[in-house]
């Protein structure tokens, strides 16, 4: 089955850039979605199809995916930003959804 | 505007089974599929499987789809994910989420689910 791999955690200091990786392979072929959990709440979706963002969202909160990686980047980040984030992929030939580990972002 | 809404609580014994619901409204129900997702307590989103809204066709997780059922009340435009023979790890959140495009673009409050005995 297909994996997603996040890094347990970033750190970002508030006003800079948050950069937080999704890799699989070659998913670039894919379309990639990032959820935002904060902490006892559900997920919501800020990013899908690699980089458009709902309505609602922020312009800071941007996508990309590229060879192996996919990145989520949040700029100019504030302390309401401060949650896990999930990617996912869906896995067209066996027909379900695959999630990464997800990441926790901390506002330094 | 889209809302899922799912039943509450359930604490529940080792090897009994648990119905949660899922409600949703502001848009036309058979259009999407629902995805079921549960997290446990301090873990991250595992993905358990879909239904389609439309034709009722389902797609499990392989580590769950023995006990697993996935159903829909196209009258009522809510969906239902049954799981059987509890165990201590079933203990989670559960989660339905509107599915299009391959993308959850809404989820759910989320149901607690506690197996204790």
């Amino acid at each position: 089955s297909y994996v997603l791999t996040q890094p347990p955690s970033v750190s970002v200091a508030p006003g800079q850039t948050a950069r937080i990786p999704c890799g699989g392979v070659n998913i670039e072929m894919k379309s990639v979605h990032w959820y935002q959990q904060k902490p006892g709440q559900a997920p919501i979706l800020v990013v899908y199809d690699d980089s458009d963002r709902p309505s609602g969202i922020p312009e800071r909160f941007s996508g990309s995916n590229s060879g192996n990686t996919a990145t989520l980047t949040i700029s100019r980040v504030e302390a309401g930003d401060e949650a896990d984030y999930y990617c996912q992929v869906w896995d067209s030939r066996g027909d379900y959804a695959v999630f990464g580990g997800g990441t926790q972002l901390t506002v330094l | 505007q889209v809302q899922l809404v799912q039943s509450g609580a359930e604490v529940k014994q080792p090897g009994a089974s648990v119905k949660v619901s899922c409600k949703a409204s502001g848009y036309t129900f058979a259009t999407y599929g629902i995805s079921w997702v549960r997290q446990a307590p301090g873990q991250g989103l595992e993905w358990m499987g879909w239904i389609s809204a439309y034709t009722g066709k389902t797609n499990y997780a392989q580590k769950m789809q023995d006990r697993v059922d996935f159903s829909i009340d196209a009258d009522t435009s809510t969906a239902f994910m049954e799981l059987r023979r509890l165990k201590s790890d079933d203990t989670a959140v559960y989660y339905c989420a509107r599915v299009g495009e391959l993308r959850l673009s809404y989820w759910g409050q989320g149901t607690r689910v506690t197996v204790s005995p």
